[in-house]
């Protein structure tokens, strides 16, 4: 069974640009979600999508955003970058009925010069 | 809103010693808890995860967790370690009733065990 899969692994870019990260969730799974770990700040919440719809949001500002695909992929749009969004970008996949655990990808490490 | 913390950033152990690592958490209601583990240049895996139950869970790799819920804690515990268990380990939380769903994560403890 594939895992989750992110691309692209490293994304380099510079203050104010745009950046798009994308996933594709383990086969059969519903739910993707998308977590930020910069350093010093831990991993953090940042969007939760299911059925194509976005199910809730962290604390994070408006240029924060994504979609998710009629397949259940997704992807995570970052607009007028900043430094500080210089981190791992997580995402994780899981069914959404019942309880059931989140399984990661190996991220997407974004840089912002 | 739940927050979960992780007592101990470093822990540094030689092979065979036994490992406890805390985790404590905040939030009044039900809960599921999770440990994952990081090793170094891979994905977070699942270590175990409590739903319901018995508290005294077992996960892979020899790894074990009890949940006490009078001390909201869900401590990871291994009686001897080896030295492919240096890796970093988080406790993470959800909510099961509320609107979330995600998953909120303690700061992490990196393990060393030297061999």
């Amino acid at each position: 069974e594939a895992g989750v899969t992110q691309s692209p692994t490293h994304l380099i870019k510079t203050r104010g640009q745009q950046a798009t990260l994308r996933c594709s969730p383990i086969s059969g799974h519903t739910s993707v979600y998308w977590y930020q770990q910069a350093l010093g700040l831990g991993l953090q919440f940042l969007l939760w999508y299911d059925e194509g719809e976005e199910r809730n949001r962290g604390n994070f500002p408006p240029r924060f955003s994504g979609r998710q695909f009629p397949n259940y992929s997704s992807e995570l749009n970052v607009n007028a970058l900043e430094l500080e969004d210089s981190a791992l970008y997580l995402c994780a996949s899981s069914l959404y009925r019942g309880n059931q655990p989140q399984h990661f990808g190996d991220g997407t490490r974004l840089s912002i010069l | 809103a739940q927050s979960v913390s992780q007592h101990n950033h470093h822990v540094i152990l030689s092979e065979a010693a036994s490992l406890e690592l805390g985790c404590n958490y905040s939030y009044g209601g039900t809960v599921n808890l999770f440990w994952y583990v990081q090793y170094p240049g891979q994905h977070l895996q699942l270590l175990l995860k409590y739903f319901s139950g018995d508290p005294l869970v077992k996960g892979i790799k020899g790894f074990e967790a009890e949940f006490i819920k009078s001390k909201f804690s869900f401590n990871l515990r291994k009686p001897s370690v080896q030295w492919s268990d240096t890796a970093e380990y988080f406790c993470a939380v959800n909510a099961p009733n509320n609107a979330g769903n995600m998953l909120t994560f303690g700061g992490g403890t990196r393990l060393m065990v030297k061999p």
